[in-house]
Parts: C-alpha cells; sequence; structure tokens
C-alpha cells in the first residue's frame, strides 16, 4: 500500500519557465510534508518542507502548496534553471506526539530541464 | 560543513559473505534512519533510531539484517548472510526535529 504517491515519473520543462512536480497522500495522520532532491551517486537532499497548519511555503525559486482536502502537494519551481535536473521526491510523516517522525517517500519524479 | 558519513561507497561481496555498512550521523542530532533505494520500491525504511534506542524495524527482513547503534556517534546496519537480492545502494540518514539529512550512501552488489 502505497502511501506517497508521485504519478508523473519524468517531467521535461524548458529552462526559464515554470516546473511543477505534483504528489498524492492518502495517510490522514501525515501531518509534515518535504522535498528531497537527488543527483546520480548522491543522496537526497532536503529542499523544502511544509507543516499541515499551512497551505504554502516558499525559498526562493522553490514553493510547496499543500491541499489538505484533496490530500495533494506540489512543487513549483520558478524560473527552472538546467542544474535543477535531478530526481526529486515527496516525502511525508505522522507527529504521533514526538515518537513517530519516520519518513515515507514517493518513488520520485525525474525533472529534465531542457536549456 | 556538518554531514552524514557513510562507509564504505561500494562494495561488491560474494553471495553468503557478511556486509557491513557504516554510517556517522550529524553531531547533536537525536534519530538515525536506515533506507534502501531499488528501482523497483524507491526509497524503503528499514529501521530507525531515536536516542540509540531502536524504534522501528518492521521494514527490514529479520532473519539476515541487523541494526544497531553502539553509540551516538556510530549506526552499523548487517547482512548475513548477503543474497543477490540485497543489491542496491543503502542510505543512512540523521535529524533532530522533522528533517532527515541523508549521507552519500553504500552502492551494494552481491554477486
Amino acid at each position: 500500500d502505497q502511501q506517497v504517491k508521485q504519478n508523473s515519473p519524468s517531467l521535461s520543462v524548458q529552462e526559464g519557465r515554470i516546473s511543477i512536480l505534483n504528489c498524492d497522500y492518502t495517510n490522514s495522520m501525515f501531518d509534515y510534508f518535504l522535498w528531497y532532491k537527488k543527483y546520480p551517486a548522491e543522496g537526497p537532499t532536503f529542499l523544502i518542507s511544509i507543516s499541515s497548519i499551512k497551505d504554502k511555503n516558499e525559498d526562493g525559486r522553490f514553493t510547496v502548496f499543500l491541499n489538505k482536502s484533496a490530500k495533494h502537494l506540489s512543487l513549483h519551481i520558478v524560473p527552472s534553471q538546467p542544474g535543477d535536473s535531478a530526481v526529486y521526491f515527496c516525502a511525508a510523516s505522522a507527529g504521533g506526539g514526538g515518537s513517530n517522525y519516520k519518513l515515507t517517500f514517493g518513488k520520485g519524479t525525474l525533472l529534465t530541464v531542457n536549456p | 560543513d556538518a554531514r552524514v558519513t557513510q562507509t564504505p561507497r561500494h562494495k561488491v561481496t560474494e553471495m553468503g559473505q557478511e556486509v557491513t555498512m557504516r554510517c556517522q550521523p550529524i553531531l547533536g542530532h537525536n534519530t538515525v534512519f536506515w533506507y534502501r533505494q531499488t528501482m523497483m520500491q524507491g526509497l524503503e525504511l528499514l529501521a530507525y533510531f531515536r536516542n540509540r534506542a531502536p524504534l522501528d524495524d518492521s521494514g527490514m527482513p529479520k532473519d539476515r539484517f541487523s541494526a544497531e547503534m553502539p553509540d551516538a556517534t556510530l549506526a552499523t546496519l548487517k547482512i548475513q548472510p548477503s543474497e543477490p537480492r540485497d543489491s542496491a545502494v543503502y542510505f543512512c540518514a540523521s535529524g533532530l526535529v522533522r528533517v532527515a539529512f541523508f549521507g552519500q550512501g553504500t552502492r551494494l552488489t552481491v554477486v
């Protein structure tokens, strides 16, 4: 049972345009969501996160939107740059009073930004 | 520049051999995770520790895998005996609150 789903295995975007990566989740207990970027032969790198008490969080070119009613979040990258080409993972965790912060990951979306 | 350090980066071993992967978490982090990445399953959680105590190892094949934290600066993941299906990239991550920071991984190949 996949609790975090990234339904698009890949996405191709032109440099300078917006990249939108999507993620859906099924577990209503999830209250914290994260995006990681991964280059080949490296570990995932934390990008940005959002708590369920918010619906938007922004950090430079990266913005994450959370729609709790739809159990959906998205990562917007504006403007996209060739260096953004990587696999992007969505992850979620359930607080549970501080005792259970394990991260559940989606399978990732390969973003290619073309010059 | 604080980072999670994993050794070795690459390991090729024969089926049946014991494999030990090591991880040095970021100083001060109280949570350590072990993940495995495969093409089919993506990033799957094997085990995690809070303040060196195991909290969840339900994702780990118990008959051959074991995870420990002998002290706050070292986490180990052992496979004995190893099998070809264990070939994957194994990541260690550490965290303090809600965010985990990953090491560069150990690429394991069992032949």
